[in-house]
């Protein structure tokens, strides 16, 4: 089986643009969340999809956006850049709801400059 | 803000060694996870335990959890180098994983 697919690995913007992320999950995944890491603030979760339903939203604002589609793919926007969205964007998948082991993909690496 | 956190934020040992990683968190927990996270990578899964558990083993791996406390630990025995990454533990609550702080494990040779 294929891991949790996550494009692109880098990408680097300015300030003031928009930017899409894309998530393949594991097959047969149905929930997908996504997580920033930035060294100071580490993990932070943002929100979780299952089944094409936002579930769970982390204190984020409106800029960060999130969808789920009918095969389980999930792609995230960021509108509006601002420096401090530069960070590593994780993807992780789940077979359940109940979050108990989450499979990570390696990322996606946005520099906002 | 982060609902977990870890000590020590960084360990250096010997191969060989046993590593020992604690974690604090604050809300109530259906079950905690350790992960591994290698440079800039995407973390794995090493081990859950649940709430009404107190101790659980997987290989080199032993988790403890205390959750009048709500603390819990890892230890890594026997550490080899390519045991070298970083460890976060993960608070399941509400329909969402918190991540703790990490610890950055080095294992010199």
């Amino acid at each position: 089986k294929a891991g949790v697919t996550q494009t692109p690995r880098y990408l680097i913007k300015t300030r003031g643009q928009q930017v899409t992320l894309s998530c393949s999950p594991i097959s047969g995944h149905r929930s997908v969340s996504w997580y920033q890491q930035t060294p100071g603030q580490g993990l932070q979760f943002l929100f979780e999809y299952f089944s094409e339903t936002q579930r769970n939203k982390g204190n984020f604002p409106g800029r960060f956006s999130g969808r789920q589609f009918s095969n389980s793919r999930s792609e995230m926007n960021v509108s509006t850049l601002e420096l401090g969205d530069s960070a590593l964007y994780l993807c992780a998948s789940s077979p359940s709801t109940t979050n108990e082991k989450l499979f990570f993909g390696s990322g996606t690496q946005l520099s906002v400059l | 803000s982060q609902q977990g956190e870890e000590d020590p934020q960084a360990l250096s040992i010997q191969e060989g060694e046993n590593a020992t990683m604690n974690c604090s968190y604050k809300t109530s927990i259906n079950n905690l996870q350790w992960y591994r996270q290698n440079s800039g990578r995407g973390l794995v899964h090493l081990i859950l335990i649940r709430s009404n558990e107190r101790e659980k083993h997987s290989g080199r791996l032993r988790v403890t959890l205390d959750t009048s406390k709500k603390s819990s630990s890892l230890l890594i025995t026997a550490s080899r180098a390519a045991d070298t990454a970083s460890y976060f533990c993960a608070m399941d609550s509400s329909y969402k994983l918190i991540f703790g702080s990490g610890t950055r494990l080095l294992v010199r040779p």
